[in-house]
């Protein structure tokens, strides 16, 4: 089955102990980004990467860390997690550039910084 | 800055009704407008994509986009309540090429 994965789905932590969120996807996409999703905000993408080792900024990336060392996976990591970061984020991928905004995302992680 | 802006709802329609979706956006020369649905506590998911003014239409789903009023349209016909989610409107803004700007959502609710 093409899909998206996550893990873990739920996290709570607490402030200043790092933590990443792993992301994987099984349909040999180029495209992988990561988003945050909080009330009344919507939908803000934090990274993107175009392919292996090619990852840039999107529009809150402060305080976040990705990698791509293989293009199945994206992991998100959270150097020093502080309690603004609480949110439900997703990762999405999309098979190549004219298909940008055909995202599939992932089932999402809900993370609580204490 | 790219914005795009959706009312928040909550919208409720009754069932068999047609429900009526907006969005605006920030940059006239944007070419690539999608409407995803969000369903309680699940993920996001492609429903309609648009990129011509005019009307698409998918089953139930028609969206309308109006580049010179820089606004894009989701309507449901025959609503169901299965069709009650957050409907999020996403804009591909010129030289942000490999970005989405999503909106904040309009929540949908369908009455039986």
């Amino acid at each position: 089955e093409a899909q998206v994965t996550q893990n873990p789905r739920y996290l709570i932590t607490v402030t200043g102990k790092k933590l990443t969120v792993t992301c994987s996807q099984n349909m040999n996409h180029e495209y992988m980004s990561w988003y945050r999703q909080d009330p009344g905000l919507g939908l803000r993408q934090i990274y993107y990467s175009m392919n292996v080792e090619v990852t840039d900024k999107g529009d809150v990336p402060e305080g976040y860390k990705v990698s791509r060392k293989e293009k199945r996976n994206f992991p998100l990591i959270l150097e020093s997690p502080s309690p603004n970061q609480t949110s439900l984020y997703f990762c999405a991928s999309t098979l190549a550039a004219g298909s940008w905004g055909e995202q599939f995302f992932g089932p999402g992680t809900r993370l609580t910084v204490l | 800055q790219k914005e795009v802006e959706q009312n928040s709802g909550p919208l409720s329609v009754p069932e068999g009704a047609i429900a009526s979706l907006n969005c605006t956006y920030s940059d006239r020369v944007s070419q690539s407008f999608f409407w995803y649905r969000q369903y309680s506590g699940k993920s996001p998911e492609l429903i309609m994509s648009i990129y011509s003014n005019g009307d698409k239409e998918d089953g139930r789903f028609t969206a309308q986009l109006n580049k010179a009023s820089q606004y894009v349209s989701l309507l449901i016909r025959d609503s169901q309540p299965s069709d009650s989610a957050t409907y999020l409107c996403a804009v591909k803004f010129p030289g942000s090429a490999r970005q989405l700007t999503f909106g904040s959502g309009t929540q949908l609710t369908v009455l039986p």
